[in-house]
């Protein structure tokens, strides 16, 4: 199976930082990649796919890039709204999928 | 409105069995990938099980031969039946819609549903 590895599982920033999220693939999975942003109590929710494609309605403080075994999520601008966990997820392989094990975005 | 909606949640003994659902509007269910994801109390997600369109079926070597996805088309409705509960099944299950075509990942997803596996 496909490990996803995510550093750092905690970052603490604040609000008009620009902070980076590092997602590793155990093996290529080319650009198969997505960033879902998750709140307590909420379902994730998708922000981007294809490692770089923006998800319709996210805003453009959020970018992303990488393909084969090193991606990355950046968030431009830190809003109030960003703090959560993120996560990223291969879907390279059509019948098994994995996530990596997220980040949280917490106030500093 | 493109939504999922989750039920059939609860507590239930080791070993026992559940039925979770899944109510989709907006869009067809068989014409597209569906799969459960699920999350344990403070922890990660983890993918569950996937139908594809055309009827295929895999399962996470975890719950392999435990849990079944399956779907009612005349209902639009997907679901995960829950074999032999262990207390590692317990976790919030989410349904989530996969539109491959479009390279699009897990782009809608269902409020979740609470499953807790204990005596």
């Amino acid at each position: 199976d496909i490990q996803m590895t995510q550093s750092p599982s905690t970052l603490s920033a604040s609000v008009g930082d620009r902070v980076t999220i590092t997602c590793r693939a155990s093996q290529s999975i080319s650009s198969w990649l997505a960033w879902y942003q998750q709140k307590p109590g909420k379902a994730p929710k998708l922000l981007i796919y294809k490692a770089s494609s923006l998800e319709s309605g996210v805003p453009s403080r959020f970018s992303a890039s990488g393909s084969g075994t090193e991606f990355t999520l950046t968030i431009s601008s830190l809003q109030p709204d960003d703090f959560a966990t993120y996560y990223c997820q291969q879907y390279n392989n059509y019948f098994t999928w994995t996530f990596g094990q997220g980040t949280k975005v917490e106030i500093k | 409105e493109v939504q999922l909606v989750e039920s059939g949640g609860g507590l239930v003994q080791p070993g026992g069995s559940l039925r979770l659902s899944c109510v989709a509007s907006g869009f067809t269910v068989s014409s597209i990938y569906m799969s459960w994801v699920r999350q344990a109390p403070g922890k990660g997600l983890e993918w569950v099980s996937v139908i594809y369109s055309g009827g295929s079926t895999y399962h996470a070597d975890s719950v392999k031969g435990r849990l079944i996805i399956s779907r009612d088309n005349s209902k639009n409705t997907l679901y995960l039946q829950m074999n032999s509960l262990r207390a590692e099944d317990t976790a919030v299950y989410y349904c989530a819609r996969y539109p491959a075509n479009s390279g699009r990942a897990f782009d809608i997803w269902g409020q979740g549903t609470m499953v807790t596996v204990s005596s």
